[in-house]
């Protein structure tokens, strides 16, 4: 049961470099999002997608990119990382999207990225 | 409007004792409330939830309470062990919509001391 694997767990990043944290799900979820942590925070939504081709803004765009070419990966790009982004990143998948039909959240273990 | 307020952001309880966290929200359309449990190094996982038909759900040692008119709801842990220390989060969202609307409190850290 591999449910919703992050990688890397840790990267050290310098401002201005890019890279791209993976997600990729194997219950064959419809519904993906990433999330970042931050201390007194709570988990904010950076981005989603409902399908494949199909993704959306979160509460906190800026500065990332995704994109969902199959049903089980959902990458997120970090294009110029500022320390700002300092966090830990979820990824989150759920099979509908909505609570009625079963939309539970399920998450990796996390990706801890620190931006000097 | 759409924000979920939580509290403590920290707490510490002897074992045995009972742990309670609150929340509350401003929006009435919500109408479904997740709590979501995480141990350190792992992500959240929902651990109980409830709809407002109902003032009370329980599971095992956990209890949430609703209170519909306060726009009020909180978890309480029953004869709380070491093994529940975690970070909690209250969430509150509405049946229908996506799950992208959720929206998380800012956590509570439970820490319960043998």
């Amino acid at each position: 049961n591999a449910g919703v694997t992050q990688t890397p767990k840790f990267q050290v990043l310098k401002t201005g470099q890019s890279m791209t944290l993976q997600c990729a799900q194997d219950m064959n979820h419809e519904y993906m999002s990433w999330y970042r942590q931050d201390p007194g925070m709570g988990l904010r939504l950076i981005h989603y997608s409902v399908g494949a081709g199909i993704t959306d803004q979160g509460e906190v765009p800026n500065g990332y990119n995704v994109s969902r070419s199959t049903t089980e990966d959902f990458p997120l790009r970090l294009l110029s990382a500022a320390p700002s982004q300092t966090s830990v990143y979820f990824c989150a998948s759920s099979y509908s999207g909505t609570w009625e039909l079963g939309g539970e959240l399920f998450f990796g273990e996390g990706s801890r990225l620190t931006v000097l | 409007q759409q924000q979920v307020k939580q509290s403590p952001q920290s707490l510490i309880v002897q074992k045995g004792g009972i742990s309670i966290i609150n929340c509350a929200y401003e929006n009435t359309a919500f109408d479904y409330f997740p709590w979501y449990q995480q141990f350190p190094g792992k992500g959240p996982a929902l651990l109980i939830a409830i709809r407002p038909d109902v003032s009370e759900k329980k599971e095992g040692r956990f209890t949430i309470s609703f209170n519909k008119s306060a726009k009020q709801f909180s978890l309480h842990i029953m004869d709380s062990q070491p093994g529940d220390s975690a970070t909690y989060f209250c969430a509150a969202s509405t049946r229908y919509s996506s799950a992208s609307k959720i929206i998380f409190g800012s956590g509570t850290r439970l820490s319960i001391r043998p």
